[in-house]
């Protein structure tokens, strides 16, 4: 297993509300990514935070928002909540600038909007 | 932008015979990465082998090896002596390289191929 832990597992909410999911990244890594996974598909690239700054968005609206925290933690905010937002959203740790390129995945939190 | 694309939604192989799965791409990126992923049911994303496009050997590791076709943009994966262990959905993704030679994070992936090693 890598050092990635993200929590919760498993969440369940209505449509319109909010989420925060949370990442720990691989100790020694500056740089954390966020995917949304839906059911039976490939990871869409969400947003990256490098050094607490966002470092690059996919084709996500604003209500998607995120957070990264001086231990290079980082949080993942998700406002009024639609129902098309149910999926695994995973992060990735890396090293951006290390000699080191490979990205440490976390095992998911397995959103579920009702 | 960058755009990976898997053709098999899904494949199975007797345990012990050797398997490819395909994979194309489109990046107008002069020097970028490539890679696959394992997926198991445990969810947890799993590097398997990654490529340096500017690299014209094919990367090896252990059991699977790829086959890169730079002009055709083509990334295939071939798992050689498949094991029970093998079974899991399978990404092809790609990511642009810094002026470093280190990946950037941004992975693209595609839409992922479904293995089933048989007893």
């Amino acid at each position: 297993e890598t050092g990635v832990t993200q929590s919760p597992t498993h969440l369940i909410k209505t449509r319109g509300q909010q989420v925060t999911l949370r990442c720990s990244s691989q100790s020694g890594h500056n740089t954390v990514s966020w995917y949304q996974q839906a059911l039976g598909q490939g990871p869409q690239f969400i947003f990256q935070y490098y050094r607490e700054e966002e470092n690059g968005r996919g084709n996500f609206p604003p209500r998607f928002s995120g957070l990264q925290f001086p231990n290079y933690s980082s949080e993942l905010n998700v406002n009024a909540l639609e129902l098309d937002d149910s999926a695994l959203y995973l992060c990735a740790s890396s090293l951006v600038g290390g000699a080191d390129t490979e990205a440490f995945f976390g095992q998911g939190t397995r959103l579920t909007v009702v | 932008a960058q755009t990976v694309t898997q053709s098999q939604p899904e494949m199975s192989v007797q345990e012990a015979e050797t398997v490819t799965l395909s994979c194309t791409y489109d990046t107008s990126e002069s020097n970028y990465y490539l890679f696959w992923y394992k997926q198991p049911p445990s969810r947890q994303m799993i590097l398997v082998i990654r490529q340096e496009a500017y690299k014209q050997q094919n990367a090896t590791e252990n059991r699977f090896s790829v086959n890169f076709q730079k002009a055709a943009k083509s990334f295939s994966l071939k798992i050689s002596d498949s094991q029970l262990g093998d079974t899991a959905m399978y990404f092809c993704a790609s990511d642009s390289m810094q002026a470093g030679g280190t990946s950037y994070g941004k992975l693209t992936f595609g839409q992922g191929t479904i293995l089933t090693v048989h007893p």
